[in-house]
């Protein structure tokens, strides 16, 4: 069974961009969840769905940042417009029913 | 607000000993912890893990403690071994699916 799957694995754009973030939860999974990680914040919950809802947004931290999930196997964590700081890895992650979540590989971001 | 804290950066440990990570948290209504282990350019993948009504579990080598008058967990990894090297995470959860990480240990196992 494939593990959650994101896409771009690696993207590099220049300030004032849109960034499309992409992720494909494991099949049959009710929750899923974007996290942000840097040196200084580590791993940050930004936001997270529930059969395809979002529950709490409340780590979103700007409104430049956005998220969908129009159905259950696809979520995007769009940033508009980027900026450097937002220079981070982005991982996503998806559970069923339980606080064990399985995360994708990440897409390592950099804002020049 | 940082909740839930590993205190020690890095560990370094001979092969075939133990290792011993340690995370603490504030929030005592934290009712499940895990820890992930995490490889370079690779997410956070999931190791063991204790409900607030236990106070050990263990699956294989690995070995989760959980003090909560302490609110304190530990993961003891014995023997070690260099496969072993990697960070590890702690993780706190309120019920509500949502998890607290901790910064992470960078744990190092020598042959």
């Amino acid at each position: 069974d494939a593990g959650v799957i994101q896409s771009p694995r690696h993207e590099v754009t220049e300030m004032g961009q849109e960034v499309t973030l992409r992720c494909k939860p494991i099949s049959g999974h009710d929750y899923l969840f974007w996290y942000r990680q840097t040196m200084m914040r580590g791993l940050e919950l930004l936001i997270y769905f529930n059969n395809n809802v979002p529950i709490d947004d409340s780590g979103m931290p700007e409104d430049r940042f956005s998220a969908k999930m129009p159905n259950a196997s696809f979520s995007t964590l769009k940033i508009q417009p980027s900026e450097p700081r937002d220079s981070a890895v982005y991982f996503c992650a998806s559970s069923s029913q339980t606080e064990t979540q399985y995360f994708g590989p990440g897409t390592r971001l950099l804002v020049l | 607000d940082q909740q839930v804290k590993q205190n020690s950066p890095s560990l370094s440990v001979q092969e075939g000993r133990i290792s011993i990570l340690n995370c603490d948290y504030t929030n005592s209504m934290f009712d499940y912890f895990l820890w992930y282990k995490k490889y370079p350019a690779e997410g956070p993948t999931f190791l063991i893990s204790i409900s607030s009504i236990k106070d050990k579990n263990e699956d294989g080598r690995f070995t989760v403690f959980l003090n909560k008058s302490a609110k304190h967990l530990s993961l003891h990894i014995v023997p070690s071994q260099p496969v072993d090297s990697a960070v590890y995470l702690c993780a706190a959860s309120l019920n509500d699916y949502k998890l607290s990480f901790g910064a992470g240990t960078t744990v190092t196992v020598r042959a």
